[in-house]
């Protein structure tokens, strides 16, 4: 089945400077890579999310990219902010299942 | 406004106990999924439902069992609580896929 990684586990950045978190998938014919921000007892939330045929894909401040070759992809966080601060979940789907990431803890200092 | 709700936010049980946790989705999709999530293992998921009566086992289904007998209901069941089944429990829907999922705000449960 499909198992998705995720990185770092835990990530530290100044308010302002842009922060980097990285997926890898296993199963090729995944064509689904949505990212969920889960603020403190809350429930997640998708925030954007990108299809195989596409490359790339931004929202304002954050932005995701796919390389289905090397099978990952990445969400890029540019100007963040102390809202940001979650923990993020990557993941990937085939159909309507998905498996997800183990989630990355972002703290934005500011 | 799209909505999943779950039973409870906070259930305590002893071991042994059966134990139902309910999820309601108001948007008339066709999957439904119950996920729980512990410290560093992210979501994993339990069971999933494709359609009323119908399910499917996700990566953990030892010690669950599910129930979709309307389309907007999807219920969890521990045949029999133990401690290692101590979590967070989270409930989401989704239409036809693949596609985004909508989550409960989740029951964390204890098990004594």
């Amino acid at each position: 089945g499909e198992n998705v990684e995720q990185h770092p586990s835990t990530l530290s950045v100044q308010e302002g400077d842009s922060a980097v978190i990285k997926c890898t998938y296993s199963d090729s014919a995944s064509n689904y890579f949505p990212w969920y921000k889960q603020e403190l007892g809350k429930r997640p939330q998708l925030i954007i999310d990108i299809r195989s045929n596409v490359g790339e894909k931004k929202d304002q401040r954050i932005a995701v990219t796919l390389n289905k070759t090397a099978k990952h992809f990445s969400l890029h966080i540019t100007e963040t902010q102390p809202e940001d601060s979650a923990v993020y979940f990557c993941a990937a789907s085939i159909k309507s299942d998905m498996r997800f990431g183990a989630g990355t803890r972002l703290t934005v200092k500011p | 406004d799209v909505k999943v709700t779950q039973s409870s936010r906070y259930l305590v049980k002893r071991t042994g106990e059966k134990v139902f946790l309910e999820c309601v989705q108001d948007m008339d999709h066709e999957n439904m999924f119950w996920y729980r999530q512990d410290p560093g293992l992210g979501l994993r998921l339990i069971y999933f439902s494709y359609d009323v009566k119908m399910k499917e086992k996700g990566d953990i289904p030892e010690g669950y069992s599910v129930s979709r007998e309307k389309k907007e209901r999807f219920s969890l069941i521990l045949e029999s609580a133990s401690t290692n089944q101590t979590s967070m429990y989270l409930c989401a829907s989704s239409s036809q896929g693949p596609t985004g999922q909508f989550f409960g705000p989740g029951t964390r449960l204890t098990v004594l």
